[in-house]
């Protein structure tokens, strides 16, 4: 099993650019996350998924989209990017609902100049 | 509404010595907390969890938690600290019928040889 993949790993964007961060799990698990991790803030959840076809928006949603049209990919779409969205994003999954093991991928860093 | 506090950005431990990172909480329900770890450029691991039963859980790497409802308490412990305990630690906590995670801001432990 490869767990969690995130790519890209690293990514620089100009301000007003949109680009997709892919996630992908290969454990069947139903519930996806997408966190972003900044300085003294610990990860904020930016949105979620139960499973395939829904999604629900966690703490820190504007400026992100998300889809779930399987149960393995979960991509994060910034739809036009702005410096504050400079931060490492996570994706997570877990087989039922959040109090199952949350299994983490590496880590995308973005950028945002 | 969920919350987390880990009151200390840092803490710093001799090698051998016991160590504590604190964490406390506030729900409405009843609480699941976690504790996850995160070395240099890597995502977040499990450690372990708290959902009912036992107030004192043990978890990987030797670690252990222990649950004080009446403190609002869920630290984590160690009785020997190693040098590659050194990492940057969350607590996480997830109200009853809560979808979702909340992570504390982190707390950076450093075991000095």
């Amino acid at each position: 099993n490869a767990g969690v993949t995130q790519t890209p790993k690293f990514q620089v964007l100009k301000t007003g650019q949109s680009m997709t961060l892919q996630c992908a799990q290969d454990m069947n698990h139903e519930y996806m996350s997408w966190y972003r991790q900044d300085p003294g803030m610990g990860l904020r959840l930016i949105h979620y998924s139960v499973g395939a076809g829904i999604t629900d928006q966690g703490e820190v949603p504007n400026g992100y989209n998300v889809s779930r049209s399987t149960t393995e990919d979960f991509p994060l779409r910034l739809l036009s990017a702005a410096p504050s969205q400079t931060s490492v994003y996570f994706c997570a999954s877990s087989y039922l609902l959040p109090e199952s093991t949350q299994y983490f991928g590496p880590g995308t860093r973005l950028t945002v100049l | 509404a969920q919350s987390v506090a880990q009151p200390e950005d840092q803490v710093n431990v001799a090698e051998g010595n016991p160590l504590t990172v604190k964490c406390t909480y506030s729900v409405s329900g009843n609480p699941y907390l976690f504790w996850y770890v995160q070395y240099p450029n890597r995502g977040l691991q499990f450690l372990l969890k708290y959902i009912t039963g036992d107030n004192l859980v043990k978890g990987s790497y030797g670690f252990e938690a222990e649950f004080n409802k009446s403190q609002t308490s869920f630290h984590l412990k160690k009785p020997s600290a190693l040098v590659s305990d050194s990492a940057l630690y969350f607590c996480a906590v997830k109200d009853t019928g809560r979808r979702a995670l909340t992570f504390g801001s982190g707390t950076r432990l450093q075991v000095q040889p």
